[in-house]
């Protein structure tokens, strides 16, 4: 079955830290794509990055970079040196290729809330 | 401009009242969605529509009845409402359907049912 785990609930950091959020899917697809997505306290969801299962490429976008590893099953998301406006919900999500998701279903993780202190 | 746009921001209500939920985009996308975040934050899809058809209903109860007038807009009334329907609901749009295409959220309705 399908399935996204952010076994990190909460996270605090001090600004400047390096904060790694951890998400691990399972799938019996074997092509996928991953999502991230930001929702800060002011509550919309933005997206952040989508990645397919073909490609393991790391990605680095600014302070922003993805880990994706298809042997572990995660695709995490760290933040390098973090700032307070980096203080959010950040969502992973999965939308599999098979003949069931025609429709493109995300499936959510539970969400990891980052708070980064000045 | 507001790419997927949802009125209201904020709606309170009774239980056993009837109300819609409106969600338009203006992004040219073909494929809308309906999401529903319950109080722990958990976000799971509710509905999804390609081209004003129906693609996904995803074992909700018949009180929600989504309906898209076009491709750019898709409402959700819903019948009856229950204390457990306080949430918030999300629309959101992709350019197509299928896994590949990253969805654009609207700002949510929270929906708060006393």
């Amino acid at each position: 079955a399908q399935k996204v785990t952010q076994a990190q609930t909460e996270i605090s950091v001090v600004e400047k830290e390096d904060v790694t959020l951890d998400c691990v899917y399972e799938t019996r697809d074997t092509t996928y794509y991953l999502f991230w997505y930001k929702q800060p306290p002011s509550g919309e969801l933005v997206f952040l990055i989508r990645r397919n299962s073909f490609d393991e490429q790391n990605e680095i976008s600014g302070r922003y970079s993805w880990n994706f590893q298809k042997s572990t099953s995660s695709f995490n998301f760290t933040i390098t040196a973090s700032q307070v406006v980096d203080s959010a919900v950040y969502f992973c999500a999965l939308s599999e290729a098979g003949i069931y998701n025609q429709g493109g279903k995300l499936i959510f993780g539970q969400g990891t809330e980052l708070s980064v202190k000045p | 401009d507001t790419a997927v746009s949802q009125t209201p921001k904020y709606l309170v209500t009774q239980m056993g009242n009837d109300k819609s939920i409106k969600c338009e985009q203006n992004l040219g996308h073909d494929t809308m969605y309906w999401y529903k975040q319950d109080s722990k934050k958990f976000l799971k899809i509710m509905f999804s529509y390609n081209n004003k058809e129906l693609i996904i209903n995803e074992t909700v109860p018949n009180r929600f009845s989504p309906k898209s007038p076009d491709k750019a807009h898709l409402n959700l009334h819903i019948n009856s409402l229950e204390l457990g329907d306080s949430a918030v609901y999300f629309c959101a749009s992709s350019q197509g359907r299928g896994h590949s295409y990253e969805q654009y959220f609207g700002p949510g309705t929270r929906l708060t049912v006393t």
